[in-house]
């Protein structure tokens, strides 16, 4: 069965500095990788994703992702973060072999970026 | 383009009664899901159709959810009767297409409490 964990329950960075926001996997097939990104009283915000290709993946605002697959990890990161970017994070996956269409949310990631 | 509309944004009610949620997808969208996000916890898959067919309700909980898609456009999910445990957010999502390959895009929610 398909899983995703999402170590950390909050993740604090300066504005200006790089972040990372951490996500392992579990998958018997390939893994399809998603992140998005949820701001208060606001819907999911699809922010990149993994198919197939080039592990470094881009997406909106300025996010990218790498995925490893010798550990399993679909890091969400970028370069400089901004005040603006503090929301609750989720990564995703879907299964190829196993998990048809449904795709398993973590628990997500709160963010908080400090002026 | 318009985004997926829910309604309402807020619902109280006591335990027992009966609610029931509106969605409406994206224009053209074939692909409809309702997650079930309870506070602290990812998203988790209730119901997904695919036009007006059920594609996947393994974890709905059947005694007292239940949803319809009747002419594949709108959806309406329904609790009866409502237990203390309900009290989450149900969002809605649409895609294009019943692919692995496509991410979400969500509405901003219904936020249930049950007293």
């Amino acid at each position: 069965a398909q899983s995703v964990a999402q170590p950390e329950d909050q993740v604090n960075v300066a504005e200006g500095n790089p972040l990372t926001v951490k996500c392992t996997y579990s998958v018997s097939g390939n893994p399809y990788l998603f992140w998005y990104v949820q701001y208060p009283n606001r819907g999911l915000q699809f922010l990149l994703k993994y198919i197939t290709g080039d592990n470094l993946v881009k997406g909106s605002y300025g996010f990218e992702a790498e995925f490893n697959k010798s550990q399993t990890s679909f890091h969400l990161k970028k370069p400089s973060a901004l005040v603006s970017d503090s929301a609750l994070y989720f990564c995703a996956v879907r299964d190829s072999l196993t998990g048809g269409f449904k795709t398993i949310f973590g628990a997500g990631t709160r963010l908080f970026v400090k002026a | 383009e318009a985004g997926v509309a829910q309604s309402p944004r807020y619902k109280i009610i006591e335990k027992r009664q009966s609610v029931a949620f509106w969605c409406n997808p994206i224009s053209g969208h074939a692909t409809l899901y309702w997650y079930q996000q309870i506070l602290g916890q990812g998203p988790k898959l209730l119901i997904q159709f695919q036009n007006n067919g059920v594609v996947d309700d393994s974890q709905l909980p059947k005694d007292r959810f239940s949803a319809e898609r009747l002419k594949g456009v709108d959806s309406t999910l329904k609790i009866q009767p409502a237990k203390l445990e309900d009290s989450a957010v149900y969002l809605c999502a649409s895609s294009l297409v019943q692919s692995q390959a496509y991410g979400y895009t969500f509405g901003s929610g219904t936020r249930l409490t049950v007293v």
